[in-house]
């Protein structure tokens, strides 16, 4: 199943490097979410976008910039990060924005180490 | 506030064998969804099975069956004739009507042995 997929799948940056992270789904859905996971800790909802307006940042600090240009491209702009930002981050996306019967599926992650 | 708690941290089956993975969520809505979600070393988050908090009979999808409880707030994975791919951590999740996040419990790691 490649209906979300991911690039890079690793990454290894400096703090003060500009990097991005990218997403894509080939399934038409309208919703687009950027979650974190950090080892030990349950997922983390980033940002949530619907029909490319952002409509939740669960405060995120600004050093992650999301970007969503069409409804099937998300992007995560990441500058000056700190080493705890090192995690996994996994997209997803749903057909539609709040409905509990859809379900969200997920790209495969980027492993960001912050070094 | 919504919570979902899976607590076994980790469990072994043997190969071919059937196991049933723990999850009680927490909830004062009548509309929810749970969903079983199966994360290999990989990272990648493979969704696996979904029960509508409506639903009346029990949700299956091949080997995997969700053993739904609703008066117990219990929505326990079961999966049939395990196989060595089927280690890997398992998340529940559940999402309410109007909500847009999953709200993942802490996830449960299985270990098939042959």
């Amino acid at each position: 199943e490649t209906g979300v997929t991911q690039t890079p799948r690793h990454l290894v940056m400096g703090m003060t490097n500009k990097k991005s992270l990218k997403c894509e789904q080939h399934l038409g859905h309208n919703a687009m979410y950027w979650y974190k996971q950090s080892a030990k800790k349950p997922l983390e909802l980033m940002f949530v976008y619907s029909l490319e307006e952002r409509v939740e940042n669960n405060s995120v600090p600004s050093r992650f910039s999301p970007e969503c240009p069409n409804s099937s491209h998300l992007f995560l702009h990441l500058h000056t990060l700190q080493p705890e930002d090192s995690a996994l981050y996994l997209c997803a996306s749903s057909l539609r924005l709040a409905a509990s019967t859809d379900t969200q599926y997920f790209g495969p992650g980027t492993r960001l180490t912050v070094l | 506030a919504q919570k979902i708690t899976q607590t076994q941290p980790g469990m072994f089956v043997q190969e071919k064998e059937a196991v049933t993975l723990d999850c009680t969520y927490d909830t004062s809505d009548q509309s929810y969804g749970l969903f079983w979600y199966k994360q290999p070393s990989s990272g990648e988050m493979i969704f696996l099975i979904y029960q509508g908090s409506y639903d009346e009979q029990n949700a299956t999808e091949g080997r995997y069956s969700l053993n739904f409880q609703k008066a117990r707030k219990s929505a326990n994975l079961v999966i049939s004739a395990s196989q060595l791919g089927d280690s890997a951590m398992y998340f529940c999740a559940m999402r309410r009507t109007g909500r847009r996040a999953l709200t993942f419990g802490s996830g449960t790691r299985l270990q098939v042995q042959p």
